[in-house]
């Protein structure tokens, strides 16, 4: 089945700094890669995605890039803020299945 | 967006005793639900996919007759611990499929606390 490392689990930023998440994926049948951010206690939300047909694809502060080659995608926040501090986690999917989801990244910035 | 409900959000239970566990899609139908188990400071465990209409599909490990699913409706899936032990205190979170012109995403219920005392 699929298999998705994450990197680096902690991660630590100045305000203002920019913040960098790495995945892997193992199948390359895998075609959609969620990102959701999760603050303590709370529920994750989903805060970009990305389909296979697309190589970046940006939000505002938030952008993620997709190495279809390679098989890794990675998450990128500019002008990081103290509310862009909580858990990251990436996930990738084949066709109409499950997600597998990422160790996840604890993300610190620091003001 | 899509909205995912989730009720109770927080449970205490004794020793074998039974808890439900509702997830509910708000303003969308949902033919896939799914259900997650997460322990502190770790990612999100795939306990089983809950499919409209049929019996859910159960991730290895995972003892199908303690963690009973039903998936009755299209708004609404079921999470039933059954004989609950302490070892299953941990944070449930249901999370359902819906389909947009792009394709499917997944969208995550608020979770329930379960505590087993």
């Amino acid at each position: 089945g699929e298999n998705v490392e994450q990197h680096p689990s902690t991660l630590s930023v100045q305000e203002g700094d920019s913040a960098v998440i790495k995945c892997t994926y193992s199948d390359s049948a895998s075609n959609y890669f969620p990102w959701y951010k999760q603050e303590l206690g709370k529920r994750p939300q989903l805060i970009i995605d990305i389909r296979s047909n697309v190589g970046e694809k940006k939000d505002q502060r938030i952008a993620v890039t997709l190495n279809k080659t390679a098989k890794h995608f990675s998450l990128h926040i500019t002008e990081t803020q103290p509310e862009d501090s909580a858990v990251y986690f990436c996930a990738a999917s084949i066709p109409g299945n499950k997600l597998t989801f990422g160790g996840g990244t604890r993300v610190l910035v620091k003001p | 967006g899509a909205v995912v409900s989730q009720h109770p959000s927080w449970v205490i239970c004794k020793s074998g005793t039974s808890v439900k566990i509702e997830c509910r899609s708000l303003d969308f139908q949902a033919t896939t639900m799914f259900w997650y188990r997460q322990f502190p400071k770790q990612s999100l465990m795939l306990m089983a996919t809950s499919n409209e209409g049929s019996k859910a599909t159960y991730e290895q490990g995972v003892e199908k007759d303690k963690f009973l699913i039903n998936h009755a409706s299209l708004t609404l899936s079921t999470l039933t611990v059954t004989s609950a032990h302490p070892e299953d205190s941990s944070f449930y979170i249901c999370s359902a499929r819906e389909w947009d012109k792009t394709g499917p995403g997944q969208y995550f219920g608020p979770g329930t606390r379960l505590t087993v005392t």
